[in-house]
């Protein structure tokens, strides 16, 4: 089975940092994603880590640790607009594409 | 990155009937998935639509519930049938692309069932 655990919630301030922590345990693993979703919209596609590591895109960085079955997003000079649900999500084994979800973080940046 | 549509964007039904939603991508992909979205809760996983076959679909769903047709690689539809108030939810298909790592989401339909 799958188990994805991340935070229910977190608030920070604008221009401030946040991370957002993520744990699985799942039967296979095939690469984690992260996904901004804004009320009442889709999930936005963010990052993908397979190998371990940081992978930075701008304000926006996540990282990795297959052997912990951990991984945090990062998001840096925080703005209003960032306040979202952050989704991690886990893909199966070799092959298999499809996606398990945590519950999601809200993050709530206040001014 | 694909783009991706979806119709109808919302409907509000009355229970015991059904909806087809359909979703449309501006290439041809492989992988197209449909997932579930409560009020206030995460995604998950209805079924993988598979091109010129019976779609599979994850624990807890059932074809004659949520019957998924994908006649090419660019369209697929879900029909949630016989409706209850517990249906109501977004439905969001879902493409992926192997060669970017990277899947993406339509933009949803918010269903609503009185």
């Amino acid at each position: 089975g799958q188990n994805i655990d991340q935070p229910t919630e977190m608030t920070a301030t604008e221009g401030a940092i946040v991370q957002i922590n993520c744990t699985y345990q799942t039967s296979g693993f095939n690469g984690l994603f992260w996904y901004q979703q804004h009320a009442g919209e889709a999930p936005t596609f963010l990052s993908y880590n397979v190998l371990d590591g940081l992978e930075e895109k701008g304000r926006f960085s996540s990282f990795l640790s297959r052997s912990k079955g951990y991984s945090y997003l990062l998001l840096k000079e925080l703005q209003m607009k960032d306040s979202a649900s952050y989704l991690c999500a886990v893909r199966g084994g070799l092959g298999d594409y499809k996606l398990s979800f945590g519950a999601g973080t809200t993050v709530t940046v206040r001014a | 990155s694909a783009v991706i549509s979806q119709k109808p964007s919302r409907d509000i039904c009355q229970r015991g009937t059904s909806l087809t939603i359909q979703c449309q991508v501006d290439s041809q992909v492989t992988m197209m998935f449909w997932y579930r979205q409560q009020p206030g809760q995460s995604l998950t996983l209805i079924a993988t639509a598979n091109q010129g076959s019976e779609a599979t679909y994850e624990s807890g769903f059932v074809i004659d519930k949520f019957p998924i047709s994908r006649p090419n690689l660019t369209f697929s539809t879900l029909t949630v049938s016989n409706m209850s108030p517990e249906d109501s939810s977004i439905y969001l298909c879902s493409v992926e692309d192997p060669r970017a790592n990277e899947q993406y989401f339509g933009p949803g339909t918010r269903l609503t069932v009185t």
